[in-house]
């Protein structure tokens, strides 16, 4: 079975902080990929990042950073200097291959990102 | 490039009553699924497809039906509405195993009255 935990729910920060967002995966499959998705409030669901389970580097895209870290089974995600439009709904999700592989969602944190 | 399209956006349902919801692709994407979103409950996976004349259960199928008879499109069924399937549903699909980016529709709203 697989699983991914987002157990932030909510955050709320004032615009320029730094914020981070907690994923923890699990999975008994040593072949995966971990995913972020971001949902702003007009409701649709937009790819951020993939990480397969056999790239540990960190990846940084301008203010949106991952730390993958297999010892821990967390892909955590910080927004640096975090913007108004930063706030929104951020899903974690986690899929493994053969052949009923899917993809399966955290519950998703929102943040609130306060000018 | 249409990407995943779904119809309708809105869609207000009596008890009782059967609807289908629209999903289709232009992606020639192999794996389709279909996904509600509740407050709270993240998004939940319904029904999947691993390619055209395949498909399985997700987590919360029950009182929802699928088929896939052309690789772009995959219907969502609600056999007979109730209150609890009020939700926001999204189609998606990737090109191949889960591996790659999966593409959303824009969802629709669905409320059971």
């Amino acid at each position: 079975a697989q699983k991914v935990t987002q157990a932030q729910t909510e955050i709320s920060v004032v615009e320029k902080e730094d914020v981070t967002l907690d994923c923890v995966y699990e999975t008994r499959d040593t072949t995966y990929y971990l995913f972020w998705y971001k949902q702003p409030p007009s409701g649709e669901l937009v790819f951020l990042i993939r990480r397969n389970s056999f790239d540990e580097q960190n990846e940084i895209s301008g203010r949106y950073s991952w730390n993958f870290q297999k010892s821990t089974s967390s892909f955590n995600f910080t927004i640096t200097a975090s913007q108004v439009v930063d706030s929104a709904v951020y899903f974690c999700a986690l899929s493994v291959t053969g052949a009923n592989s899917k993809l399966t969602f955290g519950k998703g944190i929102t943040l609130s990102v306060r000018p | 490039n249409a990407g995943v399209t779904q119809t309708p956006k809105f869609q207000v349902l009596k008890t009782g009553q059967s609807m289908t919801l629209q999903c289709a692709q232009d992606m020639n994407h192999e794996y389709m699924s279909w996904y509600r979103q509740d407050p709270g409950m993240g998004l939940r996976l319904i029904h999947y497809s691993v390619g055209a004349g395949i498909t399985d259960q997700g987590e919360v199928p029950n009182g929802y039906n699928v088929s896939r008879s052309t690789t772009e499109d995959f219907p969502l069924r609600l056999l007979s509405a109730a209150p609890s399937q009020t939700s926001v549903y999204f189609c998606a699909s990737s090109q191949n195993r889960w591996g790659l980016e999966a593409f959303f529709g824009q969802g629709t709203r669905l409320t059971v009255v």
